[in-house]
């Protein structure tokens, strides 16, 4: 067990609908990361979280949001879901910046399927 | 093109038996490299990470080793067990958490 958790395991939705995943982080880790995992295209990096702030942006499409709120946790809100967006989304934390050699520990992951 | 390319895609091995994992990456500037274990169905698991001058790393059976003359490294695993079956996943981090990731060796141990 990572001490990292998400919510929810598993979402079956529809085209076009929104939803929001949410990732509590280690106690005391400042760092959020998200990342989408899917079969084809393997693990990507969509957005990074400091204390807050947006840190690092990757591959996040436009219609792919989130945000960390003061408690530390963090919220990835996907909207006008279409079928490609199938996939797992991991959160992960580390303790700082990530920008050092820090290990970011990754969560159960939760599993998105659109139909 | 990818700039972080796995091979083999997938290996079937004999429990017991070592093997080894290789990482080719075209990303520049070099900050640090990482691989990552990931059974199925769970988050990856970080097993080692390594900097520009660091040659070898060990984590129990698993040995990394990097060579950033040549921008490739490889995960040695020693004496495998079948709880070694997972994917092995390589990470290049260019520095600003920019992360390349490789799409990972699907490693499969048979008794």
């Amino acid at each position: 067990d990572s001490g990292v958790t998400q919510t929810p395991k598993h979402l079956i939705t529809a085209t076009g609908q929104r939803v929001t995943l949410r990732c509590s982080p280690r106690s005391g880790d400042l760092s959020v990361y998200w990342y989408q995992q899917s079969l084809d295209q393997g693990l990507q990096f969509l957005i990074q979280y400091y204390n807050g702030e947006e840190r690092a942006k990757g591959n996040i499409l436009e219609r792919f949001s989130a945000q960390q709120f003061p408690d530390l946790h963090s919220e990835l809100n996907l909207s006008s879901l279409e079928l490609g967006d199938s996939a797992l989304y991991f959160c992960a934390s580390s303790a700082r910046t990530g920008a050092s050699l820090e290990t970011q520990y990754f969560g159960p992951g939760t599993r998105l399927l659109v139909l | 093109k990818n700039q972080v390319e796995q091979s083999p895609q997938s290996l079937i091995i004999l429990e017991g038996k070592n093997c080894t994992l290789q990482c080719n990456y075209t990303v520049s500037p070099f900050s640090n490299l990482r691989w990552y274990k990931q059974d199925t169905g769970r988050g990856p698991v970080s097993l080692t990470i390594m900097t520009f001058s660091e040659n070898t790393k060990s984590n129990g059976r698993y040995t990394a080793t990097l060579d950033a003359d040549t921008k490739q490294s490889s995960l040695h695993i020693t004496a495998s067990q079948l709880s070694d079956s997972a994917s092995y996943i390589c990470v290049v981090s260019s520095g600003n958490n920019r992360l390349a990731f490789g799409k990972g060796n699907q490693v499969v141990v048979i008794p």
